[in-house]
């Protein structure tokens, strides 16, 4: 049973909206959460990353918000371009473990429309 | 980006053959991992390394072994290769956990016949 999941595989937006892409989890031990993106025949590369002490966290056109009540978290990309369009999957982990499992979710694949 | 390589970067093999897939990398990164990509199941956890010689399972880590004999080197092993493996493998590496990002090589394209 897959701890982190993104239930919606693929979205589709205008360039130039906003994107928001969704992530929830099970296991209320994590507390370090990341997104990555990955573009067809690389491997993924790290986007942004919050802490389970904050609630959000801004990077240029991406913010992160983490509602833990919800073990729900998001990923905003404002304005949305062409360029965006990849798969991207969000991760989550426990630092308080004793060994780290980087876990990752399932991917959604988002297309940025000219 | 971090120096972490993936070899080979395809391969094709026979069912119940052995094969072992190479991740390598120069940032004297602590932390290594293995993971396959499927679709509709994303990313899952094979295993992964918290130093030489520290291996523990992750998610879908049956039929498959790790070792780690150096820091920069973490190698994936298919004791007998079936056609469920066939996947696409990624490795990652990082330096410590605590808010720090993993990154990625390049992946391995595997196809079991």
């Amino acid at each position: 049973d897959q701890q982190v999941k993104q239930n919606s595989p693929s979205l589709s937006v205008q360039e130039g909206r906003i994107s928001i892409l969704n992530c929830d989890y099970t296991n209320s031990m994590f507390d370090y959460f990341l997104w990555y993106k990955k573009y067809p025949a690389e491997g993924p590369t790290f986007l942004i990353s919050i802490s389970s002490i904050k609630d959000k966290n801004e990077d240029g056109r991406f913010t992160v918000f983490l509602n833990k009540s919800a073990k729900h978290l998001s990923l905003h990309i404002v304005p949305s371009q062409p360029g965006d369009s990849a798969v991207y999957f969000c991760a989550a982990e426990n630092h308080g473990g004793a060994t780290n499992k980087l876990i990752f979710g399932t991917g959604t694949l988002l297309a940025v429309q000219p | 980006d971090a120096g972490i390589t993936q070899s080979p970067r395809h391969k094709v093999t026979e069912t119940g053959t052995p094969v072992t897939l190479r991740c390598h990398q120069t940032e004297n990164h602590r932390y290594m991992y293995w993971y396959r990509q499927d679709p509709g199941h994303g990313l899952r956890l094979i295993h992964y390394s918290y130093g030489v010689k520290d291996t523990d399972k992750g998610e879908v880590s049956d039929g498959y072994s790790v070792s780690r004999s150096k820091t920069e080197d973490f190698l994936l092993t298919l004791e007998s290769a079936t056609s469920s493996q066939t996947s696409v493998y990624f490795c990652a590496s990082r330096d410590r956990t605590m808010n720090t990002e993993a990154f990625f090589g390049q992946g391995t394209r595997l196809t079991v016949v």
